[in-house]
């Protein structure tokens, strides 16, 4: 266990609806990213928060994605219509110094 | 893409030492070399870092060379449970996890 949580584990949507996941990073880390991951490849960086401020955004971040940090702490990441194309691994990590650390991540189902 | 090249697999013997490779010929002054693995179904898992100076820890040890463009990873008495997908990336550190992590290298390590 990181101390990164992560919810809920596992979701399966229909095409179309909303989803939106949680995650809790470790308590005194400032920065938080968003990462998504596809069966077969590595994570792919989306967006990255310090403290409230998200600072950066991936182009693989479509209109359709949003992530939020209020007051510092936990982030949400919505996706808005989803896609079949959606389905993957979510992984939130977060950071104080040099170290990232990674929650267990959120498995999205579109079907 | 990835700014680091891997091998996409390799095996080794339980209770041999693995040796991971990993190329990152462009590699800037103020990136460090991270190493994480990822068992399947499970978030990355943080293994160790370095800038310049070879590093060890209790899991593994990173061996730098002296003009950074590339490292190995090397896990001193493999186990079973060694077996995973290892990810080099090249980052700044803090404020720098905004990166792609290629597909890194599966690693067998048979009985």
């Amino acid at each position: 266990d990181t101390g990164v949580s992560q919810d809920p584990r596992h979701k399966i949507t229909k095409r179309g609806q909303n989803v939106t996941f949680r995650c809790d990073p470790i308590s005194e880390h400032n920065r938080l990213y968003w990462y998504r991951q596809t069966l077969g490849q590595g994570p792919e960086f989306l967006t990255y928060f310090q403290n409230e401020a998200q600072l950066e955004k991936s182009r693989l971040l479509s209109d359709r994605f949003s992530a939020e940090r209020p007051k510092g702490s936990f982030s949400t990441l919505e996706i808005q219509r989803t896609e079949q194309g959606d389905s993957a691994m979510y992984l939130c990590a977060s950071q104080l110094n040099t170290e990232a650390f990674f929650g267990q991540g959120t498995r999205l189902t579109v079907v | 893409d990835a700014k680091t090249t891997q091998p996409p697999s390799m095996d080794c013997a339980e209770g041999r030492a693995a040796n991971l490779p990993c190329n990152h010929s462009t590699i800037s002054g103020n990136e460090y070399v991270y190493w994480y693995r990822q068992i399947h179904s499970q978030g990355p898992q943080y293994i160790i870092h370095g800038l310049k100076n070879n590093e060890t820890n209790e899991m593994a040890s990173l061996i730098i060379t002296e003009d950074r463009k590339s490292s190995t990873l090397i896990l001193p008495h493999a186990t079973l449970r060694d077996t995973a997908v290892y990810y080099c990336i090249v980052e700044e550190g803090a404020g720098g996890f905004k990166t792609i992590f290629g597909a890194g290298t599966r690693l067998f390590v048979k009985a």
